[in-house]
């Protein structure tokens, strides 16, 4: 196990509606990124957190948003769910600039 | 655009032979790579990395080659188990990024 958990493991969501995922980083980790992954395909970076503000993101609209809060865990929060947001959401955790990122289990959200 | 890409969907092979799974990449500021595994029902789980000063590296029944020329890396998987079943994905980075870029993943499956 990485250590990093992330909560629901599944979740089902009505279009339109909102969701929050959470992450608990590695222990001694201060480095959060979210990353989208669909079914066959390979994960898609969302954003990083790095010491609570934002370091990076990816291609994916204002909807999908998020924090990272003094004990470095995180939330991602999309609104406005479409159909196509159903995916396995995951979130890996790693020390600053440090190139290894430890994977949570994923929050597998369908969209209804 | 810039991307990285599998050869190989999926890859079956008997237990005890070796494996290789290939990936090819586009961008050729691309300075670090890695590999990971990822079982079913969890999240991606760190293999083996490489930087672009290097051809070769090697870990306990891995090694990575990386071809600069042809923009070519490759996952050798040596005496290959049953719980090497898994998709397996290259990622890379580019110069100054600790955001790695995910392929498609290739799947391998190991027969008794």
């Amino acid at each position: 196990e990485t250590g990093v958990t992330q909560s629901p493991t599944h979740l089902i969501k009505t279009r339109g509606q909102q969701v929050t995922l959470r992450c608990s980083s590695q222990s001694g980790h201060n480095t959060v990124s979210w990353y989208q992954q669909a079914l066959g395909q390979g994960p898609q970076f969302i954003f990083q957190y790095y010491r609570e503000e934002e370091n990076g993101r990816g291609n994916f609209p204002p909807r999908f948003s998020g924090l990272q809060f003094p004990n470095y865990s995180s939330e991602l929060n999309v609104n406005a769910l479409e159909l196509d947001d159903s995916a396995l959401y995951l979130c890996a955790s790693s020390l600053g600039g440090a190139t290894e990122a430890f994977f949570g289990q994923g929050t597998r959200l369908t969209v209804v | 655009g810039e991307s990285v890409g599998l050869h190989l969907p999926t890859l079956s092979v008997q237990e005890g032979d070796n494996s290789i799974i290939n990936c090819a990449y586009s961008n050729s500021a691309s300075d670090y790579f890695i590999w990971y595994k990822q079982e079913s029902g969890k999240g991606p789980q760190f293999i083996i990395d490489i930087r672009s000063n290097m051809d070769k590296r090697q870990g306990q029944r891995v090694t990575v080659l990386l071809n600069k020329t042809v923009k070519h890396l490759s996952l050798q998987i040596a005496a290959t188990q049953p719980g090497d079943s898994a998709v397996y994905f290259c990622a890379e980075n580019t110069r100054g990024s600790y955001i790695p870029t995910f392929g498609r993943g290739t799947s391998l499956i190991v027969h008794p």
